[in-house]
């Protein structure tokens, strides 16, 4: 069965700090791949998002995405992250079928 | 504001009760998605519909329903409600039936006293 793994459940960071969140997934064909963001008491929002083309891909708020085929990865990453980035963040894939499977979150919490 | 909306924003019953969330699409979107959020399970995907068919079943129980009408605003049914039912309840839409981005709504918080 297809599935979206988000290694790190727990992430605290000081401010300025790299972020690197990381998710797999498990499926050999074409795949779309998404992060959402859920910021505290507030629905997900998509912050950015692969279809095809260049496998950086570059979001809302200075986020930025690689997605690595070889490796079924599609990390997220900040280089200087600040206090309002603190957040739930969900990689979701969808393999061309009617489901969007969501891994099960990175809560990220950013020391001021 | 993604322009899901979903009613109501709270709800707080008892055990053994039914209760219907409501949510309305963005304005032509054709999908609805419904999911349950819980601290223990995280986000689960509980099923979709699409131009009122539906589409994809996640993790449903039996004890929940749901449908989605003509004017494409969908409902989703809890009966029998139980004290582990007590989650948030998010209502997503798209464009077409698979692939592209959802917008999310605000959530529907149900607690089950």
């Amino acid at each position: 069965a297809q599935s979206v793994s988000q290694h790190n459940h727990h992430v605290i960071l000081s401010e300025a700090a790299s972020l690197e969140l990381g998710c797999n997934y498990s499926y050999g064909g074409t795949v779309n791949l998404f992060w959402y963001v859920q910021y505290p008491g507030q629905h997900l929002q998509l912050l950015l998002k692969y279809f095809s083309g260049d496998p950086l891909v570059k979001g809302i708020k200075g986020f930025e995405a690689e997605f690595i085929k070889s490796k079924f990865s599609f990390n997220l990453r900040k280089p200087s992250v600040q206090w309002s980035d603190t957040a739930e963040y969900f990689c979701a894939v969808n393999t061309g079928g009617f489901k969007t499977i969501f891994g099960a979150g990175t809560r990220l919490f950013v020391k001021a | 504001d993604s322009g899901v909306t979903q009613t109501p924003k709270h709800l707080i019953t008892a055990t053994g009760q039914r209760v219907t969330l409501r949510c309305s699409p963005r304005s032509g979107d054709l999908s609805v998605y419904w999911y349950q959020q819980s601290l223990d399970q995280g986000l689960q995907f509980l099923i979709q519909y699409y131009n009122g068919e539906e589409r994809a079943k996640g993790n449903i129980l039996e004890r929940f329903s749901a449908q989605q009408f003509p004017d494409l605003h969908s409902e989703l049914n809890l009966s029998s409600l139980e004290l582990g039912d007590s989650a948030l309840y998010f209502c997503a839409s798209s464009r077409r039936v698979g692939g592209n981005e959802q917008f999310f709504g605000p959530g529907t918080r149900l607690t089950v006293l």
